[in-house]
């Protein structure tokens, strides 16, 4: 399975732009470029994905890197609902339809 | 809708007996997945179905576990015996068709202590 690399946590303050950066230099040409969140004693939940061009919804943004080996989600204007562990995961045909996911990154949003 | 929806949503039960885990998953969706998670390991995909057909059970554990899809509207994963390194929690997520970039929704998931 395709790897990504993300660090194991990070900091923000509440009401600043938080950037998440992922790593995936094995990314294949047909790989999609997918963000879950999960908040506590929660289910996972989608944030956003992408092939090769940013993207924008209305939880975050996600700009991708030309070469697509890395990618960063941004959370505009953090809150402290937005304390949950982010995972960066690779989908699409060489993943079988499969969402594997890794270890993510714990952020913390301090008031 | 009302979303993935597993029960029970908490199950305690001693080494040996069986246990069993349901899930019903959003209507229309034809791809269901079974993952567990444990501060160990994380996040595990364990099986996935797609038009009720099982497509990869390589992340089952071993023979103590099955999981089923009679049909379209539920699915179960039990395990016969328990033991005490199954404890962990069980998502549920279904989606529609096997594209990744179609979004994936996770149930809330059932806790399982095995003591």
């Amino acid at each position: 399975d395709a790897k990504t690399t993300q660090p194991n946590s990070m900091e923000s303050n509440e009401e600043e732009p938080v950037h998440l950066p992922c790593n995936h230099s094995t990314i294949s040409g047909t790989d999609y470029i997918h963000w879950y969140r999960q908040l506590p004693s929660q289910g996972p939940e989608y944030v956003i994905h992408g092939l090769t061009s940013n993207v924008n919804n209305r939880m975050a943004s996600l700009a991708i890197a030309e070469d697509r080996k890395s990618s960063t989600l941004i959370l505009h204007r953090a809150t402290l609902r937005d304390a949950a562990v982010y995972y960066c995961i690779l989908g699409g045909y060489n993943q079988g339809g499969k969402l594997i996911f890794g270890q993510g990154t714990e952020l913390s949003v301090k008031p | 809708d009302a979303g993935v929806i597993q029960s029970p949503r908490h199950e305690v039960t001693e080494m040996g007996q069986e246990v069993t885990l349901r899930c019903k998953p959003i209507s229309g969706h034809n791809s269901l997945f079974w993952y567990r998670q444990t501060m160990m390991r994380g996040l595990e995909l364990l099986i996935y179905f797609n038009n009720n057909v099982p497509i990869d059970d390589s992340g089952m554990p071993e023979d103590r576990f099955s999981a089923k899809m009679p049909n379209a509207s539920f699915s179960t994963l039990k395990i016969q015996p328990s033991e005490p390194r199954d404890s962990a929690v069980y998502f549920c997520a279904s989606r529609l068709g096997l594209a990744t970039a179609n979004e994936q929704f996770f149930g809330p998931g059932t806790r399982l202590t095995v003591l």
